[in-house]
């Protein structure tokens, strides 16, 4: 069975740009989640998907938002880059979501270098 | 709000060394509570995992114990090899809620 894939894997942006990133999960699961990893503040929750609805949101501005569709892939759009937002960008795959045991599968990453 | 702590590194051990990690987390309820690991270049890959107070989790030699009354999750091996270099998490998610709160990440090197 594939794995969580993201691409691009690899992305150079210009602050002010707008960058749009796309995660398919594992054929089945129904759950995406989003995170950000940066070395200053580590691994942090942006967002989480079921059912096309977004269920769970972490504490960032608007400019992060996401969608999943209904094969369950999910993007995550950032607007107005800041020097900031440079980060690996992680996705998170899982059956049903928010039940103890259920297991959460990540992606590679999609390194975003806002110059 | 929930949080994890974990031990600071970077860690150095020789081959066949005894490992420890460090964990201690603040949560309502109980949470689940896991170890991630990153290789350099990778995305997180799950070592183990336990759902409830005394539950151990193993994996790849790897154990950690889920402890209630200190709110801790250690992870240990017992003789360390050169491929276990990475970067250790520890996380912890609420019943009901798909969000992992992670602790600061430990990098592991382990010399020949």
């Amino acid at each position: 069975k594939a794995g969580v894939t993201q691409t691009p894997r690899y992305l150079i942006k210009t602050r002010g740009q707008q960058v749009t990133l796309s995660c398919s999960p594992i054929s089945g699961h129904r759950s995406v989640s989003w995170y950000q990893q940066t070395p200053g503040q580590g691994l942090q929750f942006l967002f989480e998907y079921f059912s096309e609805t977004q269920r769970n949101k972490g504490n960032f501005p608007g400019r992060f938002s996401g969608r999943q569709f209904s094969n369950s892939r999910s993007e995550m759009n950032v607007s107005t880059l800041e020097l900031g937002d440079s980060a690996l960008y992680l996705c998170a795959s899982s059956l049903e979501g928010g039940r103890a045991g259920d297991e959460q599968y990540f992606g590679p990453g999609t390194r975003l270098t806002v110059t | 709000g929930d949080s994890v702590t974990q031990m600071e590194g970077p860690v150095t051990l020789s081959e066949e060394a005894f490992l420890t990690i460090n964990c201690t987390y603040t949560a309502t309820g109980y949470p689940s509570l896991f170890w991630y690991v990153q290789y350099p270049g990778e995305g997180l890959q799950l070592l183990l995992k336990a759902t409830k107070a005394d539950d151990k989790g193993s994996n790849k030699g790897f154990e950690a114990t889920y402890r209630k009354e200190t709110t801790s999750f250690h992870l240990e091996k017992g003789s360390v090899q050169v491929s276990d270099s990475a970067v250790y998490f520890c996380a912890l998610r609420r019943r009901g809620n798909e969000k992992l709160t992670f602790g600061t990440g430990t990098r592991l090197t382990i010399i020949p």
